[in-house]
């Protein structure tokens, strides 16, 4: 049973348009949810997270956003650059869980075309 | 920045021998973890450790076993590896405790690991 899902296995987007990445969750249990990036032969790397008492956060021209009440989360990339172009993961940690137990979504890999 | 070295980078082995994947890290923090990637599933966690000696079980822990005699290493291994144990794994460490801690993982390089 899948707690964390990213139903989007790709996303397409021009360079300098928004891009959103989706995900929704099941577990009420959660406590914070992050967001990695991955290049090819490299390992995930950490981009933003939020707390499951917040409903946005922002750094740059990344933004997350959290409905708890629909149990979706979203990023948005503002603009985004041919270098955004990776596979971004979902994660979510369960509170009370092991430090920093995640667990991650399948992934969309975005594509930013020049 | 924390530093994580997994060793081999690339390994290709056949089916029903023994392979040992090492992580190391350079700044003794407590948390460790083993993750495999494989395509359409994401991330899963297969084993974690929060201190010498002390590991659990993770999502996909069947097949796997780990060891931490060191705060330092996390030692994953398969004791008989099959063709589903075909990856790549990953290594991450836990750099922040307590209030400090959102659940913001570093990992490694990955080790891609093919079982013919």
């Amino acid at each position: 049973d899948q707690q964390v899902k990213q139903n989007s296995p790709s996303l397409s987007v021009q360079e300098g348009r928004i891009s959103i990445l989706n995900c929704d969750y099941t577990n009420s249990m959660f406590d914070y949810f992050l967001w990695y990036k991955k290049y090819p032969a490299e390992g995930p790397t950490f981009l933003i997270s939020i707390s499951s008492i917040k409903d946005k956060n922002e750094d740059g021209r990344f933004t997350v956003f959290l409905n708890k009440s629909a149990k979706h989360l979203s990023l948005h990339i503002v603009p985004s650059q041919p270098g955004d172009s990776a596979v971004y993961f979902c994660a979510a940690r369960v509170y009370g869980g092991s430090q920093g137990n995640l667990i991650f979504g399948k992934g969309t890999k975005l594509s930013v075309k020049p | 920045d924390a530093g994580i070295t997994q060793s081999p980078r690339h390994k290709v082995t056949e089916t029903g021998t023994p392979v040992t994947l090492r992580c190391h890290q350079t700044e003794n923090h407590r948390y460790m973890y083993w993750y495999r990637q494989d395509p359409g599933h994401g991330l899963r966690l297969i084993h974690y450790s929060y201190g010498v000696k002390d590991t659990d079980k993770g999502e996909v822990s069947d097949g796997y076993s780990v060891s931490r005699s060191k705060t330092e290493d996390f030692l994953l291994t398969l004791e008989s590896a099959t063709s589903s144990q075909t990856s790549v794994y990953f290594c991450a460490i836990n750099t922040k405790q307590g209030g400090a801690n959102t659940g913001e993982l570093f990992f490694g390089e990955g080790s891609r690991l093919t079982v013919l």
